[in-house]
């Protein structure tokens, strides 16, 4: 089956800890994206990646972190520096014609 | 002025109905126009994707864009209480390098 999986589906964060959500895709897309959902604020763009070993910061990076050292897998770290990182999390793929596919997300919660 | 104006809603209608959501946007150089659904808790679904001006149908959708409007729109025909789901309108400009602006999403409900 092809698509996109994230992991874990939900997430629960102490203060200051740093954690990682997991994005792979099997589609073969070579653009990836990170998008943060909060009630009433539709979809925010963090990072993206439109080739391996590089990523572009979207509206919202800070507190943010990512790595593309694969073809298949954009790993999102939301820092201690985010300070409000409670949301609901989207990983994305596109091939060439923009059209973008989205994983199931992650729900983060800061306990 | 945002680049993408959608109505949050919500939006209710009896099962049967015909359903028009729209969105209109500020820059001219959106070349590709794609809606959304998404349902509670779920990642978004793409329903439709068009390529500049015009109609295009798929079963109970239809997406239209009018570019000298800035202005396009989702219609559901015959719509069912599994219509029920928040739309996303979304656009982006033919250049490498960008990515999807979307906008906030409608929510709308469908009773039987």
């Amino acid at each position: 089956d092809g698509g996109i999986t994230q992991s874990p589906k939900y997430l629960f964060r102490k203060e200051g800890q740093n954690v990682t959500l997991s994005c792979e895709q099997n589609l073969n897309h070579d653009a990836m994206y990170w998008y943060r959902q909060d009630p009433g604020q539709g979809l925010r763009l963090i990072y993206y990646s439109q080739i391996v070993n590089d990523f572009q910061k979207g509206d919202i990076a800070e507190g943010y972190s990512v790595s593309r050292e694969k073809k298949e897998s954009f790993p999102l770290t939301v820092t201690s520096a985010q300070k409000n990182p409670t949301a609901f999390y989207l990983c994305a793929s596109s091939i060439y014609d923009h059209r973008q596919f989205f994983g199931p997300g992650t729900r983060l919660t800061v306990l | 002025q945002k680049e993408v104006e959608q109505d949050p809603g919500p939006l209710s209608v009896p099962e049967g109905a015909i359903v028009s959501l729209n969105c209109t946007y500020s820059n001219s150089a959106f070349q590709y126009f794609m809606w959304y659904r998404q349902y509670s808790r779920k990642g978004p679904e793409l329903l439709m994707y068009t390529y500049s001006s015009g109609n295009k149908e798929d079963g109970r959708f239809t997406a239209q864009v009018d570019k000298s409007s800035k202005y396009i729109s989702l219609f559901i025909r015959d719509s069912q209480p599994s219509d029920s789901a928040t739309y996303l309108c979304a656009m982006i400009p033919n250049q490498a390098g960008t990515a999807l602006i979307f906008g906030k999403g409608t929510t709308l409900s469908v009773s039987s």
